[in-house]
């Protein structure tokens, strides 16, 4: 079936603009987590869906950065004036759920994110 | 806070060679201990899993046990393939966390024919 997408593949910003990512995640699965990954940071959470629960936003690095799930599916994480220390790839991850280590997360092929 | 280390790395290897990727970890809590792997160009992926203490994950010719004791959970294959180059991960997971992952730096492995 159907993995995890993520949208679009490559995306190069010039610093300062908005840019936005798109995350579909495994059909039935409730929970939703994006995490990045770079060169400096290697790869670390950033924010966590579960429902219809409010989200877990504890990794998000600044409030330049959002997320927003709707109708429990697709998700589309934010970033408000970026600056070239948000260059990164960022990755969604979905599981069918969030109560215990059974709950395998599938991760999407990522966004590769590049500030000029 | 709760944080997963790796050996430094890369690691570099001749095919059928043994291999050990160090992990420790530090938690709050009982964590699930996981190793991810990201082949070339490939998203990243579950290897293996162990969710308590001495349990033995596998996969693919691959181990890891769960040692509390030592707060470890070394990765370790008999005989590496060059198919098997890869970055791995070293990742902990919390329920009280919403099982969000926790991840090591990542060990670059290349397997040399």
């Amino acid at each position: 079936g159907a993995g995890v997408s993520q949208s679009p593949s490559n995306k190069v910003t010039e610093k300062g603009k908005d840019v936005e990512l798109r995350c579909d995640p495994i059909s039935g699965h409730t929970a939703l987590y994006w995490y990045r990954q770079s060169l400096g940071q290697g790869l670390e959470f950033l924010i966590y869906f579960q429902g219809n629960s409010a989200p877990d936003k504890s990794g998000l690095p600044s409030d330049r950065f959002s997320a927003e799930r709707t109708g429990g599916s697709v998700s589309t994480l934010t970033i408000q004036r970026t600056q070239q220390e948000d260059s990164a790839v960022y990755l969604c991850a979905s599981s069918l759920g969030s109560g215990g280590p059974s709950y395998e997360q599938y991760f999407g092929p990522g966004t590769r994110l590049t500030v000029t | 806070g709760d944080s997963v280390t790796q050996m430094e790395g890369p690691v570099t290897l001749s095919e059928e060679a043994f291999l050990t990727i160090n992990c420790t970890y530090t938690a709050t809590g009982y964590p699930s201990l996981f190793w991810y792997v990201q082949y070339p160009g490939e998203g990243l992926q579950l290897l293996l899993k162990a969710t308590k203490a001495d349990d033995k994950g596998s996969n693919k010719g691959f181990e890891a046990t769960y040692r509390k004791e030592t707060t470890s959970f070394h990765l370790e294959k008999g005989s590496v393939q060059v198919s098997d180059s890869a970055v791995y991960f070293c990742a902990l997971s919390l329920q009280a966390s919403g099982s969000r992952l926790t991840f090591g730096e990542g060990t670059q492995l290349t397997v040399n024919p």
